[in-house]
């Protein structure tokens, strides 16, 4: 059980939208920074959006990120099939005193 | 660039400690929080516990004391230790640059190592 809720799975079409929600609490989402990570089959995690809504040098702005209150998001624009990936959004919890996960969302191109 | 490589056995026998060590290049150590977070098969990501580059830690309470993080800045590299382990230990194990904290969170993960407890 995540501590941080999203949806295990989401699918669109090539250039379509896609969002990705994280829904987590006062102790995390609220008050600290969301992060999130895209992981394709056997390889590492990689940082995609820090901060709420930056992005590393390197990630195409099709990649967008948002928050209000205690609920992130992740919103992926032009979609392509190289986008099909495992995509975890993760916050400080002031509670654990340490990083918590979303269960992640895998993301089919249909 | 900035680099992270895990290394360890990967067959761990049942209530033995399992042992990593990340090796890091491209960075010195000093300034950085570090973190180790493993992923069990098929699973989602899973925060074992980060390091200072002073040597303060802070250990997910989940793993109930049986894990110890430290680091040696003169081999520029961190190591993890898991005791009494059991199957669920079984995971992939990445180390990573950062704590999930802070304007970055964690901005470097190592390729990962693939431990298995049997």
């Amino acid at each position: 059980q995540s501590v941080l809720t999203q949806p295990p799975s989401a699918s669109g079409t090539p250039g379509q939208r896609v969002t990705i929600s994280c829904s987590g609490s006062s102790s995390n989402i609220e008050t600290n920074y969301v992060y999130w990570y895209q992981q394709f089959p056997g390889r590492a995690p990689k940082l995609l959006i820090y901060a709420d809504n930056q992005r590393p040098s390197g990630v195409p702005d099709r990649f967008s990120g948002s928050k209000s209150a205690t609920s992130a998001s992740l919103a992926i624009s032009g979609l392509r099939s190289e986008d099909e990936a495992d995509y975890y959004c993760e916050a400080w919890d002031d509670s654990l005193t340490g990083p918590v996960f979303g269960g992640g969302t895998r993301l089919t191109v249909l | 660039q900035v680099q992270l490589q895990e290394s360890g056995p990967g067959l761990v026998k049942p209530s033995e400690t399992l042992s990593l060590t990340c090796a890091v290049s491209g960075v010195s150590i000093s300034g950085y929080f570090w973190s180790w977070i493993r992923q069990p098969p098929g699973k989602g990501l899973e925060w074992i516990g980060s390091i200072h580059y002073t040597g303060s830690t802070n250990y997910n309470p989940s793993l109930r004391g049986r894990v110890t993080i430290s680091v040696d800045t003169s081999k520029s590299q961190l190591s993890l230790k898991v005791r009494s382990t059991t199957g669920p230990d079984t995971a992939v194990y990445y180390c990573t640059r950062g704590r999930g904290a802070g304007t970055y969170g964690m901005d470097v993960w190592g390729q990962g190592t693939t431990v298995s407890v049997s």
